[in-house]
Order: structure tokens, then C-alpha cells, then sequence
């Protein structure tokens, strides 16, 4: 049973809109979460973060949200520039009794940022 | 320059052989991790090592295993490949000091098993 869901495997956003990645969890355990964006042929690169005692984090046009009741998370790009077109995972861990993390990463979702 | 390596770039493979997939970080990260990525399904973890000298299952770990014999290296061995196993090998290494459990990760290993 996948832990970590992101049921939209593709969306196209028009440049200079606004993009809107979505993911679900079902652990309530998972207390921190993590965006990877992921090019053809590269490793994942982390983009950015956001633990379970916040319900926002902002870093430059990345913001991301959670809600914890609703066990969602989303990731919104503002503007959105072609080069984002990238593959988005996201992941989510609990912390373990020895402060590491396990993450669970979801399918991702293919953003198309179109000129 | 700092990083993550992976070798082979990509690999085609019989069936039954066996086969290493090395990594290497120079970034003295404690812990490092094997996922591999495939269609569909998203990275999912096969081994992890939080320390030089332990290691732990991840979700996928059967056809698998792994050595931490010191702090830069984490092989993967596939010790009776199997088509099933035809997939995008990722490494990866964090030492949670900026972003608890930020993972950097390699290039990857494609490897296609007949």
C-alpha cells in the first residue's frame, strides 16, 4: 500500500502561472517532508522542506504547504519557468529513535512548463 | 569536487550473473542509502546505512545486499540478477546538518538485466 501518494502524474502549466504540486500521505507518523526535483538522466535534487510543527515554508518562488488533518501536501511554484520542467517527488519520514530518517517517496509527477 | 559517484554508468546484464553497483561520497555524510526508480512506482529504498559498520532493509531489500565497511563507500550487490531487477539504481548520502535528512543523490546506475 503506497504510503505516500501523488495522483497526478503530469500537469502543464503555461509560464508565468502558477504550478500546484499535490501529495497525500496516510502515516500520521511522517513528521518531516521533502520536495526532490529530478531531471532526465540526473540524480533528485532537494528543493525544499517543511517539518510537522509548520504549515508553511517559503523559499524563494517555492512554497510549500501542509495539512496535517488532511494528511496533505503541496508544492506551489510561483512563477513557473520553463526550466522546472523536471519530475517532482515528494517524501515523507518519521524520526526515528536514533534522530535519522527514513524516507518514503512518492511517484512523482512530470511538471511541463509551457513558453 | 564534492559529491556522489556511481559506476557503472549503465550496464546490460544476463541473468543469474552477478554484479556490484559502486558509490562513493567524499562529503564524509554518516548515513548513505540505495533506492532504485522505476516506472510507476517512484524511488523506493532497498538498503540504507545510518553508520560506517551498520546497515538496515529498506522496503524493496530481497535479490540485494550491502556493505559499509568504511565512511565513502556503499556497494550494492546483486548476487543472482533477475529481470525484474532491470531498473534505475540511485545512491544517495545525507548527514542532516542543514536540512534534517536532506538527501543528495548520484547520477544513477542504469541497469537492464536479460
Amino acid at each position: 500500500d503506497q504510503q505516500v501518494k501523488q495522483n497526478s502524474p503530469s500537469l502543464s502549466v503555461q509560464e508565468g502561472r502558477i504550478s500546484i504540486l499535490n501529495c497525500d500521505y496516510t502515516n500520521s507518523m511522517f513528521d518531516y517532508f521533502l520536495w526532490y526535483k529530478k531531471y532526465p538522466a540526473e540524480g533528485p535534487t532537494f528543493l525544499i522542506s517543511i517539518s510537522s510543527i509548520k504549515d508553511k515554508n517559503e523559499d524563494g518562488r517555492f512554497t510549500v504547504f501542509l495539512n496535517k488533518s488532511a494528511k496533505h501536501l503541496s508544492l506551489h511554484i510561483v512563477p513557473s519557468q520553463p526550466g522546472d520542467s523536471a519530475v517532482y517527488f515528494c517524501a515523507a519520514s518519521p524520526t526515528l529513535f536514533s534522530g535519522t530518517y527514513k524516507y518514503i517517496f512518492g511517484t512523482g509527477t512530470r511538471l511541463k512548463v509551457l513558453a | 569536487i564534492a559529491g556522489i559517484t556511481q559506476a557503472p554508468t549503465s550496464q546490460i546484464l544476463a541473468a543469474g550473473r552477478r554484479m556490484t553497483l559502486r558509490c562513493t561520497q567524499d562529503m564524509r555524510h554518516n548515513a548513505m542509502y540505495w533506492y532504485r526508480q522505476d516506472l510507476g512506482l517512484g524511488l523506493r529504498l532497498i538498503h540504507y546505512s545510518n553508520t560506517a559498520g551498520t546497515t538496515g532493509k529498506g522496503e524493496v531489500p530481497d535479490g540485494y545486499s550491502v556493505s559499509r565497511a568504511n565512511t565513502d563507500d556503499f556497494p550494492l550487490t546483486l548476487a543472482s540478477a533477475v529481470p525484474s531487477q532491470t531498473s534505475v539504481y540511485f545512491c544517495a548520502s545525507s548527514d542532516g546538518k542543514r536540512v534534517a535528512g536532506e538527501q543528495f543523490f548520484g547520477p544513477g546506475t542504469r541497469l537492464t538485466v536479460l
